[in-house]
């Protein structure tokens, strides 16, 4: 019984393409994110979401964007895919915004971006 | 602007005490953690600490929290080779306000 499930695993596709990344978690949590890790393992939170609010990391380019249909998903679109985009994508949740409450982390999204 | 550093790097040999160092920049942290990811795998929470806390312990992990210094550490007691992964400090200041560093690699020789 997986926690927080994304898909693909891999995701490999052309420049300027248009594609999503989907993530669901089961744990009944209020807050989903989404984190980057580029190829030096470094973590960059890129976006925070409820059923409230959403807060975007600045940094992120807007061609960037999370859908959430429903409370328990909260996809990633990303449009005009750049070289740049190339990273692993970490989808998480946890029960409260900000708290103590434990992120729990997908296994990751690999996208290489030719 | 925020900021949390530490050590890219730190080896040990088996059976000795792991401490990996992270430093952060906002006094308005209210909770530190630490998280360990494995090869090919997400983030896992290890252990975290309310920021008017010093010290928590947690069988082989021992935090420590210098609030006045903004240093957080991590001591893993007897390293094991299943220990041999990346740390990450992490500190939150409310609603989607965390900030990571950029891990620690931790390698553990036999």
């Amino acid at each position: 019984d997986t926690a927080v499930s994304q898909t693909p695993k891999y995701l490999v596709t052309q420049m300027g393409n248009d594609k999503s990344i989907k993530c669901e978690q089961n744990l009944g949590h209020d807050t989903m994110y989404w984190y980057k890790q580029d190829s030096k393992k470094f973590l960059k939170i890129m976006f925070s979401y409820n059923n409230k609010e959403l807060i975007i990391n600045e940094t992120v380019p807007n061609r960037f964007s999370p859908k959430s249909p429903d409370k328990a998903h909260l996809n990633l679109h990303i449009n005009s895919l750049e070289l740049g985009d190339s990273a692993v994508y970490f989808c998480a949740s946890s029960p409260v915004a900000g708290g103590p409450g434990t992120q729990y982390f997908g296994p990751g999204t690999r996208l290489t971006v030719l | 602007g925020e900021d949390v550093e530490q050590s890219l790097f730190l080896s040990v040999r088996e059976g000795d005490s792991s401490v990996i160092n992270c430093t952060y920049t906002d006094s308005s942290s209210t909770y530190l953690y630490w998280y360990k990811q494995e090869p090919g795998a997400g983030l896992q929470l290890l252990t975290y600490i309310f920021s008017n806390m010093d010290m928590k312990q947690d069988q082989r992990l021992t935090v420590l929290l210098n609030k006045k210094d903004k240093h957080l550490s991590l001591r893993i007691a007897d390293t094991q080779t299943g220990d041999s992964a990346i740390y990450f400090c992490a500190e939150t200041r409310g609603p989607g306000k965390s900030t990571f560093g950029d891990g620690t690699t931790l390698t553990v020789k036999p």
